[in-house]
C-alpha cells in the first residue's frame, strides 16, 4: 500500500498475555518510529530504528517492551505480561531516511488490557 | 529540542483563517519548526516546517518572526474537516530522530 500499515486495528487483551503489534512501512522508507497515545494525552516516544538497528530506545517503559525491525522493513512491537495501564493506541510512523522530520503515521493499534 | 508553548484550544470560523500561535523563545540556530495535526482517531499528519523563511504549501502557510521565538501556522480558509489537534514542535537537524510531540492546540472550527 501507499501508507504505513498497522495490525491489528483493534487488540482486547487479558492482564497478564503477550501482544504483537506490527508495523509495515512505506517502502524504502529506512527510519521507523512507535509512539503510544494513552487517552485524552499526548503522543510518547516509544523507539525509533534507523534500518534494523535501534539507536534510541530511551522511550520503552519497562523491559517488558521490546521491538525489532527486520529486512530494514516489516516491525514488530511486543508486550510481554501486560498491564492494565499499557492500554493506549500504539502508533507506528516511518520517513525516508534518519534526520528527515516529515513523518509518516499509521492509523495505529488500540490496545485494551482487561 | 527547545521547549515550545501552545494555547489548550482555538475556535475559529469555517471560511475563515485560522492563525495558530507557537512560542519557542529558546529555540537555536539550527532547529527548524514543525507543525502536525491530529485529526481524531487518526495518526498525525505533517503539515509544513521552516527553519527562518516563511513557507508556504497546499496545506497552510507557516510565519517565523525574524528573532525566531515564535510562529504561526495560518490555514487560509478554515473547514470543518480541519479541527484538530495542531502540535507545534521545534527540532535540530542533527538531533535524535524523534520528535516530541506536546499537548498542543485543540482547533474548532464552526460552522
Amino acid at each position: 500500500g501507499a501508507g504505513v500499515s498497522q495490525s491489528p486495528s483493534n487488540k482486547v487483551t487479558e492482564k497478564g498475555k503477550d501482544v504483537e503489534l506490527r508495523c509495515d512501512p512505506i517502502s524504502g522508507h529506512t527510519a521507523l518510529y512507535w509512539y503510544r497515545q494513552s487517552l485524552g494525552q499526548g503522543l510518547e516516544f516509544l523507539i525509533y530504528f534507523q534500518g534494523n538497528s535501534a539507536p534510541d530506545k530511551s522511550g520503552l517503559p519497562s523491559d517488558r517492551f521490546s521491538a525489532e525491525r527486520t529486512g530494514g522493513s516489516v516491525s514488530t512491537l511486543t508486550i510481554q505480561r501486560t498491564q492494565q495501564e499499557d492500554s493506549a493506541v500504539y502508533l507506528c510512523a516511518s520517513s525516508p531516511r534518519h534526520n528527515n522530520e516529515k513523518l509518516f503515521f499509521g492509523s495505529g493499534t488500540q490496545l485494551s488490557v482487561l | 529540542d527547545a521547549k515550545t508553548t501552545q494555547p489548550t484550544s482555538m475556535d475559529c470560523a469555517e471560511g475563515r483563517a485560522a492563525n495558530l500561535p507557537c512560542n519557542h523563545s529558546t529555540i537555536s540556530g539550527n532547529e527548524y519548526v514543525y507543525w502536525y495535526r491530529q485529526i481524531h482517531s487518526q495518526g498525525p499528519q505533517y503539515i509544513i516546517h521552516g527553519l527562518k523563511n516563511n513557507e508556504t504549501n497546499e496545506m497552510a502557510s507557516l510565519i517565523i518572526t525574524e528573532d525566531r521565538k515564535s510562529s504561526t501556522l495560518i490555514l487560509p480558509h478554515a473547514t470543518l474537516r480541519d479541527t484538530a489537534v495542531y502540535y507545534c514542535i521545534a527540532h535540530g537537524s542533527g538531533n535524535t530522530g524523534k520528535l516530541i510531540f506536546g499537548q498542543g492546540t485543540t482547533l474548532q472550527v464552526k460552522p
